[in-house]
């Protein structure tokens, strides 16, 4: 069976400082990989998607980047947080156009 | 434009009351329609796909409906535990758009 894991699921930051967060896939190939964002009492942000290896869309500019090294690992980075980036930050797979399946989410707070 | 929106933003139910969330839509070829349940702190959960005009699915006192235009989740005699955020979520293509969701709050 298909599984994904997010980590970390908390995580505290000062401004200014670096950020990687990590998202795997296991029990499937090739999957569409996604980064969403949820601020406390809104919608679900799409951040970034990946169809493949080294292939990135990024939906909204901003401060954080993505990366797809292996087939079914998705980082989500930073080389400088600011406060405005705190929120839910939630990993998603889906394949061939069927439903996501999404990972436990990792709460970031920028202090 | 592609747009999902979702009423009512927040809703308190009796335990025993049942009723409707609803999900309108537009976009360009739809592929899917898609319900989450999310929980305060986890990921959403999957709980329904949608495909076609007419098309219903049913899960314990949940039941999921799509038109053309809107999908309907209906909440049959709730209980506490159903009380959750519940997202939706429309796919013309390899993209998902979600809409706020609808925040569902039970009373025993």
């Amino acid at each position: 069976s298909q599984t994904i894991h997010q980590w970390p699921a908390t995580l505290v930051q000062p401004v200014g400082s670096p950020l990687s967060l990590e998202c795997t896939v296991e029990g499937t190939s090739n999957p569409n990989l996604y980064w969403y964002r949820q601020a406390a009492g809104r919608g679900l942000q799409l951040l970034f998607y990946s169809v493949g290896i080294g292939q990135i869309s990024s939906e909204v500019p901003q401060n954080l980047s993505a990366s797809r090294p292996q087939d079914r690992q998705f980082i989500l980075s930073s080389k400088k947080l600011l406060l405005s980036d705190s929120g839910f930050y939630l990993c998603a797979w889906s394949s061939q156009g069927y439903g996501y399946t999404f990972g436990s989410g990792t709460r970031l707070t920028v202090v | 434009e592609d747009q999902v929106t979702q009423s009512p933003e927040a809703l308190r139910l009796q335990e025993g009351e049942s009723s409707s969330l609803n999900c309108s839509y537009t976009v360009s070829g739809l592929r899917g329609l898609f319900w989450y349940r999310q929980d305060p702190g986890k990921g959403p959960e999957f709980l329904f796909t949608l495909y076609s005009a007419g098309e219903e699915k049913e899960k314990e006192r949940l039941k999921a409906t799509l038109t053309k235009k809107e999908s309907f989740l209906h909440i049959t005699a709730p209980k506490p535990e159903d009380s959750a955020t519940y997202l939706c979520a429309v796919s013309p293509g390899n993209q998902f758009y979600f809409g706020t969701g609808t925040s569902l709050t039970v009373i025993p």
